[in-house]
C-alpha cells in the first residue's frame, strides 16, 4: 500500500526565510505525488504535482518540490517566506498503475510565519 | 467557474438527528470524493464515485453513513442517526478523470463544518 509521511506537524519560519516542508513516500513503484495547501476555513487547493516528467516541479505562489527517488522524498520549498504562506500543507500520493482516482493524503504540516 | 459548491457551510444538530450534506461538483467533472477532516484523524477519504457509480466506500465509518450521486451534478452524504463523534469538517472534491491513471487533480469545496451536540 502506498503512503506518505510528513515530518513535523508544525513548522515556524521568519518572514523572508527559506521554507522547507518534508515529505517521504512509500511505494513499490514511483508514484504520482502532490502538494496541497489549505488556508484557514477553506478547502484544499493544489500547489503542484509530480507525474514523472521533470523531477523539479514548480507550483503556484513560488513553491517548488523535487522528486528524489533515492531518498523516496518529495520535499516542498520556497526561497523566501511571506506572511500569506501561513497555512496547512498536505503531501499526497497516488498509484500510477491504478485506473482509480484515489489520492492518499499525509497528516499535514502547519506552517507559521513570524514577522 | 463556480468551483465545487457545498451546503450547508455550517450545521449544528443534536445527537440522533439525521444530517444531510450536499455537494455540487464542477461542471464536466466525472469523479467525486467525500472526505472527513478532524484534528485526531486528519483527512480521511470516505467514498468516491466515478461517473455517478460508487467505486470505493471502504472509508465509510459505519452503516450510519450513506452517500448517493443520483446524477453528475449532485451528491449527498447522509448520517443517520448522528453522534457527537461525527463532528468534523466534511469536504467534497471533484476531478476530471482523463488519464485513467492517478494523476487527476482534485478540486475541493469549502467544506461543511458539522457539530453534533
Amino acid at each position: 500500500a502506498q503512503s506518505v509521511t510528513q515530518l513535523g506537524s508544525h513548522v515556524s519560519v521568519s518572514e523572508g526565510a527559506l521554507v522547507l516542508l518534508r515529505c517521504n513516500y512509500s511505494s513499490s513503484v514511483p508514484p504520482y505525488l502532490f502538494w496541497y495547501v489549505q488556508y484557514p476555513n477553506q478547502g484544499l487547493q493544489l500547489l503542484l504535482k509530480y507525474t514523472s516528467a521533470a523531477t523539479l516541479v514548480k507550483g503556484i505562489n513560488g513553491f517548488e518540490a523535487e522528486f528524489k527517488k533515492s531518498e523516496t522524498s518529495f520535499h516542498l520549498t520556497k526561497p523566501s517566506a511571506h506572511m500569506s504562506d501561513a497555512a496547512e500543507y498536505f503531501c499526497a500520493v497516488s498509484d500510477r498503475r491504478s485506473s482509480a482516482s484515489k489520492i492518499i493524503f499525509g497528516s499535514g504540516t502547519r506552517l507559521s510565519i513570524r514577522p | 467557474d463556480a468551483g465545487v459548491i457545498q451546503s450547508p457551510r455550517h450545521e449544528v444538530t443534536e445527537m440522533g438527528q439525521e444530517v444531510t450534506l450536499r455537494c455540487k461538483p464542477i461542471s464536466g467533472h466525472n469523479s467525486l470524493f467525500w472526505y472527513r477532516q478532524t484534528m485526531m484523524r486528519g483527512l480521511e477519504l470516505l467514498i468516491y464515485f466515478n461517473n455517478n457509480v460508487p467505486i470505493d466506500d471502504s472509508g465509510m465509518p459505519e452503516d450510519r453513513f450513506s452517500a448517493k450521486m443520483p446524477n453528475a451534478s449532485f451528491s449527498t452524504l447522509k448520517i443517520q442517526p448522528s453522534e457527537p463523534r461525527d463532528s468534523a469538517v466534511y469536504f467534497c472534491a471533484s476531478s476530471l478523470r482523463t488519464s485513467g491513471r492517478g494523476t487527476d487533480t482534485q478540486y475541493f469545496g469549502p467544506g461543511t463544518r458539522l457539530t453534533v451536540l
